[in-house]
């Protein structure tokens, strides 16, 4: 089972910044935090990982809590390309799905 | 970045008839790959792991013999779903990775499968 918890929807504005909580209190010591989204009939897309340190790349930031229990994905400027369902996830030797965040880009 | 092409991208066939998936990693060696199914409005469910020159490691519930898995190469890992039956019409996706859990996982686009 999914070990993480998301909300289950979003909303944000266009050209806006969105920020995409996740609660893993149980995440362990060596385990990674793996950020994915999935379009409606596509597979799933890669976003962003970390283990300890903050990372940005292309895409977005990802803001790890200093305890590791939380983590936040940060999408600088949502666009309409980015409405789709965000999954967050504890990455041991495996990758379990939860419900995810489904997230709404107004224009 | 890293591709992961998924083949074919929809079947329609009759009940009982077997069916291939493939999945195949066009820029880097895959030495894990993973199979995924998903019902309409549900979430990906993990239905196995597989390594290069292993035999796959099935999840809880997934039956072995009707979800037959090859990961021969290092770029290429195949689903057959033999004798398929509706209740086996599903979004099938495979995902591929390159290294250790430190590495992201690559997703196919998914393949349709729709059992009459």
């Amino acid at each position: 089972d999914a070990k993480t918890t998301q909300p289950n929807s979003m909303e944000s504005n266009e050209e806006e910044p969105v920020h995409l909580p996740c609660n893993h209190s149980t995440i362990s010591g060596t385990d990674y935090i793996h950020w994915y989204r999935q379009l409606p009939s596509q597979g799933p897309e890669y976003v962003i990982h970390g283990l300890t340190s903050n990372v940005n790349n292309r895409m977005a930031s990802l803001a790890i809590a200093e305890d590791r229990k939380s983590s936040t994905l940060i999408l600088h400027r949502a666009t309409l390309r980015d409405a789709a369902v965000y999954y967050c996830m504890e990455y041991g030797n495996k990758l379990v799905f939860g419900a995810g965040t489904i997230l709404r880009v107004k224009s | 970045g890293a591709v992961v092409s998924q083949h074919p991208s929809r079947v329609i066939c009759k009940s009982g008839t077997s069916v291939k998936i493939e999945c195949r990693s066009l820029d880097f060696q895959a030495t894990t790959m993973f199979w995924y199914r998903q019902f309409p409005k549900q979430s990906l469910m993990l239905m196995a792991t597989s390594n290069e020159g292993s035999k796959a490691t099935y999840e809880q519930g997934v039956e072995k013999d009707k979800f037959l898995i090859n990961h021969a190469s290092l770029t290429l890992s195949t689903l057959t779903v033999t004798s398929a039956h509706p209740e086996d019409s599903s979004f099938y996706i495979c995902s591929a990775r390159g290294g250790g859990r430190s590495q992201p996982q690559h997703f196919g686009d998914g393949t349709r499968l729709s059992i009459l």
